[in-house]
Order: C-alpha cells, then sequence, then structure tokens
C-alpha cells in the first residue's frame, strides 16, 4: 500500500498561467477526493469521483477549475488562468466506499501539492 | 452555523498533561466523526473515527461522542511535543455521506 500520491509537490507560476496537478489514490479505493486548504482553515471540498464518475462538485469551485477521472484510476485538477487568490494547498484523498457509515467515509489524503500564484 | 466548529487555539499544555479539544456539529443525525492531526506544512493525517456514544480509546488518544449534546472531542493523555499540531475535527455532511466536512481545527502546543 503506498497511499495517495501528488504531483507536484510545489507549483510556483505566475498569474494567467494555467496549471495541473495529479494523484494517484490508494489502488483498491474508488472513490477520490479533492480539497483545497488555505492558511488557518481546515481543507474545503472541492469535487469528489466515484469511480470515472464525478458525481459532485463544490458551488464554490469556479469554471476555471476542472477535474478528470478518465479510468477511474488517478485523476488530474486542472486550474486555467490562475490567479493570485488560487494560492493554496490541494489535497487530494480517498476512500473506499462501502455503506458502512464509518468505513465508508473514511478517507486517507496524499502529501498535498502546494501552488504559489505570483 | 457552521456545520463543523472548534476554537482555534492555541490550546497550550505542559508535557505530560491531558489535552482536551472539543468540536461541535450542526445536524443532530450526523453517524460518523473523525479526528485527523495536521502538523505544519503537512497534510491531514488520521487519528481516530468514532459512531458510537460514549468513549473510544486507541493509545493515548481517546475520543468522546455524545449526539444529545452534538459534541465530540479528543482527549490526549500523557501530551508531548511531538503532539504539537493541528487537529481537525470532520463529520459527513447534512444528508449525506458523500465527503466529509471539516472544521479549521485546534492548534495545539506542548511545551516541555
Amino acid at each position: 500500500d503506498t497511499g495517495v500520491s501528488q504531483d507536484p509537490r510545489h507549483k510556483i507560476t505566475k498569474r494567467g498561467q494555467n496549471v495541473t496537478f495529479r494523484c494517484d489514490p490508494i489502488s483498491e479505493h474508488n472513490r477520490l477526493y479533492w480539497y483545497r486548504q488555505t492558511l488557518g482553515q481546515g481543507p474545503e471540498f472541492l469535487t469528489y469521483f466515484q469511480n470515472e464518475a464525478q458525481l459532485e462538485k463544490s458551488r464554490l469551485l469556479s469554471d476555471r477549475f476542472s477535474a478528470e477521472r478518465p479510468k477511474g484510476s488517478f485523476s488530474t485538477l486542472e486550474i486555467q488562468r490562475t490567479e493570485q487568490g488560487d494560492s493554496a494547498m490541494y489535497l487530494c484523498a480517498s476512500s473506499l466506499y462501502t455503506f458502512n457509515v464509518v468505513t465508508g467515509n473514511t478517507i486517507y489524503f496524499g502529501e498535498g501539492s502546494w501552488l504559489t500564484v505570483v | 452555523q457552521k456545520e463543523v466548529e472548534q476554537n482555534s487555539g492555541p490550546l497550550s499544555v505542559p508535557e505530560g498533561a491531558i489535552a482536551s479539544l472539543n468540536c461541535t456539529y450542526s445536524d443532530r443525525g450526523s453517524q460518523s466523526f473523525f479526528w485527523y492531526r495536521q502538523y505544519s506544512g503537512k497534510s491531514p493525517e488520521l487519528i481516530m473515527s468514532i459512531y458510537s456514544n460514549g468513549d473510544k480509546e486507541d493509545g493515548r488518544f481517546t475520543a468522546q461522542l455524545n449526539k444529545a449534546s452534538q459534541y465530540v472531542s479528543l482527549l490526549i493523555r500523557d501530551s508531548q511535543p511531538s503532539d504539537s499540531a493541528t487537529y481537525l475535527c470532520a463529520v459527513p455532511p447534512k444528508g449525506g455521506y458523500n465527503k466529509l466536512i471539516f472544521g479549521a481545527g485546534t492548534r495545539l502546543a506542548v511545551h516541555p
């Protein structure tokens, strides 16, 4: 079990550029989540997939953000025309969804991808 | 009212003491609750989950759940400087089990 892995770990980009983050979930997990976290705040939900289907997107998620999970394995999160307010840590997490109210909701985070927009 | 509320702290305790971290949630129907620890600059790591009223112990950590009062707490016994971190409480949202909603976290500082 290699855990959730994210790439790149750090990204510095100029305002207006596009960036893409990749996430590889724990291999047997069928759900994959993207969260964003800024200093002093808890992780904020962005979107999640069950297998390859994107089942929910936060209303806070700008149209500049798009996420994919084409084959139900890894996922990418793209931010177009980055703004300074996009600077944050982007967290990917995964879980094995079951009907068990505890284990079905237990999510495991990757190490995060830090984005700095200058 | 926020779905999950925590005191931001910092909570400062001496080494060896019991640290008590609290969390309140808004949805009376919530059934599962999670505590994560996050070191500065790192990602959250799961410490414990609890879904039944009462206490659940795991080593130096005890999670306590009171559904009637809608709060969940985390006790850390024999606190160590290495326990200094932000502790995040997380709860599934009202009406669903599709994600976890996180509180802003409580920063714990254990001083020697």
